[in-house]
């Protein structure tokens, strides 16, 4: 089944306590995405990567690292967690390099920094 | 970078109505995309439709690109609709970065 899949699905950590959240997709899809939802402020996108050891910030990309050693895998690291970085994340693909062209999201994981 | 808006911001709707769902972008988009986020959090991609009209099922999607409008029917209301319903789209720069619009919340009672 083609998908994409994010781990874990919920995750309560503490200030300061490097994390990642791992993302990967079956689809051989070139661009992959990170976003966060918070409450009145929709999704916001925080890092992309259009190809392999190819990445770039997205609105928000304060506080996250992002790697894409390879096709399938886009881990989304917080190297020193913040209580402001408490949010629903998502992972997505999408098939073209060049644009947006529709986009996949993963089940999402939900991030609490206490 | 475009600004999104989608309207109405919040519906309620009785089982077996039909509703329009709305997306106004401040300039020309590409890509526009819609999605469903369900109750559990999960987001579904809808229609990918750039311009010109797409059914699925009891769903539809009509876009007008010259006009920067987007418009989602979902007919015979069914309660595993509700959710919340965004639209996206990016300029037709390439590399742009696609903007999500705040969402429409959608209630279907029984």
């Amino acid at each position: 089944e083609a998908q994409v899949t994010q781990n874990p699905r919920y995750l309560i950590t503490v200030t300061g306590k490097k994390l990642t959240v791992t993302c990967s997709q079956n689809m051989n899809h070139e661009y992959m995405s990170w976003y966060r939802q918070d409450p009145g402020l929709g999704l916001r996108q925080i890092y992309y990567s259009m190809n392999v050891e190819v990445t770039d910030k997205g609105d928000v990309p304060e506080g996250y690292k992002v790697s894409r050693k390879e096709k399938r895998n886009f881990p989304l690291i917080l190297e020193s967690p913040s209580p402001n970085q408490t949010s629903l994340y998502f992972c997505a693909s999408s098939p073209s390099t060049a644009t947006n062209e529709k986009l996949f999201f993963g089940s999402g994981t939900q991030l609490s920094v206490l | 970078g475009i600004q999104v808006e989608q309207s109405p911001p919040d519906l309620i709707l009785q089982e077996g109505a039909n509703s329009t769902l709305r997306c106004n972008f401040s300039d020309s988009v590409n890509n526009l995309q819609w999605f469903h986020q369900n109750p559990w959090g999960q987001l579904i991609n809808l229609f990918y439709i750039p311009s010109g009209t797409k059914q699925n099922g009891r769903l539809s999607a009509t876009t007008v690109a010259t006009e920067r409008y987007s418009l989602l029917y979902i007919s015979s209301s069914q309660t595993t609709d509700s959710g919340v319903y965004f639209c996206a789209g990016d300029l037709n720069f390439g590399n742009e970065k696609l903007t999500f619009g705040t969402g429409t919340r959608l209630t279907i009672i029984p």
